[in-house]
């Protein structure tokens, strides 16, 4: 069973800091990483997607991949209270024509003013 | 930017009642998938589409379930006999190779 894992929260943080989100998978064999952001009754909306070792910024997000460590992580630097969601980490494990994504349970930002 | 649309974005339905969970996805995607969120759980995979049939099911998708992309543009998903723990939220998504899944917004399935 190929699992991806993540802290429920909720992580709090004030505005203006850097918030650190981390996730976890089982199978070595993963190929692609993403972040999803998704509000409260809302869909995921895509944030990054990663798919080799080291960093990868975009704006205020940089995502961290270590595929050693089977280890992916988000920082959001200069946290906004608009930033307060649940972040979810998704795994693409190449199954086949139609790779599927598993998801993590997700991880709940507050961002505090 | 194009979207992935569902339609309706809540569906109220009895037990046993047939639903069917409409989508439009965007138009260069070629992979489709519904997926499930009960509220509170994680996002779950329910099927993925390719080529006009299905590529991979999961264990949730059993007999009750079924996708049709019956024009080429619109994708569905049919329940036949809705029970109560089929309330969720059902998330249409669509790609192309070695591309992220973009997500529709949704439709909130309520079985009572």
């Amino acid at each position: 069973q190929k699992e991806v894992e993540q802290n429920s929260g909720p992580l709090s943080v004030p505005e203006g800091a850097i918030a650190s989100l981390n996730c976890t998978y089982s199978d070595r064999v993963s190929q692609s990483f993403f972040w999803y952001r998704q509000y409260s009754g809302k869909s995921p909306e895509l944030i990054m997607s990663i798919y080799s070792n080291g960093d990868k910024e975009d704006g205020r997000f940089t995502a961290q991949l270590n595929k050693a460590s089977q280890y992916v992580s988000l920082l959001i630097r200069d946290s906004q209270p608009s930033d307060s969601a649940t972040y979810l980490c998704a795994v693409k494990y190449n199954t086949g024509t139609a790779s599927k994504l598993t998801f993590g349970t997700g991880t709940r930002l507050q961002v505090t003013l | 930017e194009p979207e992935v649309t569902q339609t309706p974005s809540h569906q109220v339905t009895q037990m046993g009642q047939e639903v069917i969970l409409r989508c439009v996805p965007i138009s260069n995607h070629l992979y489709f998938y519904w997926y499930r969120q009960i509220l509170g759980q994680k996002v779950e995979f329910l099927v993925s589409f390719y080529n006009n049939e299905i590529s991979e099911k999961s264990e949730i998708f059993d007999d009750q379930f079924s996708v049709e992309r019956p024009d080429g543009s619109n994708f569905t998903l049919k329940i036949r006999s809705t029970k109560l723990e089929d309330s969720a939220m059902y998330f249409c998504a669509g790609g192309r190779v070695d591309s992220p899944l973009h997500f529709g917004n949704g439709t909130r399935l309520t079985v009572t």
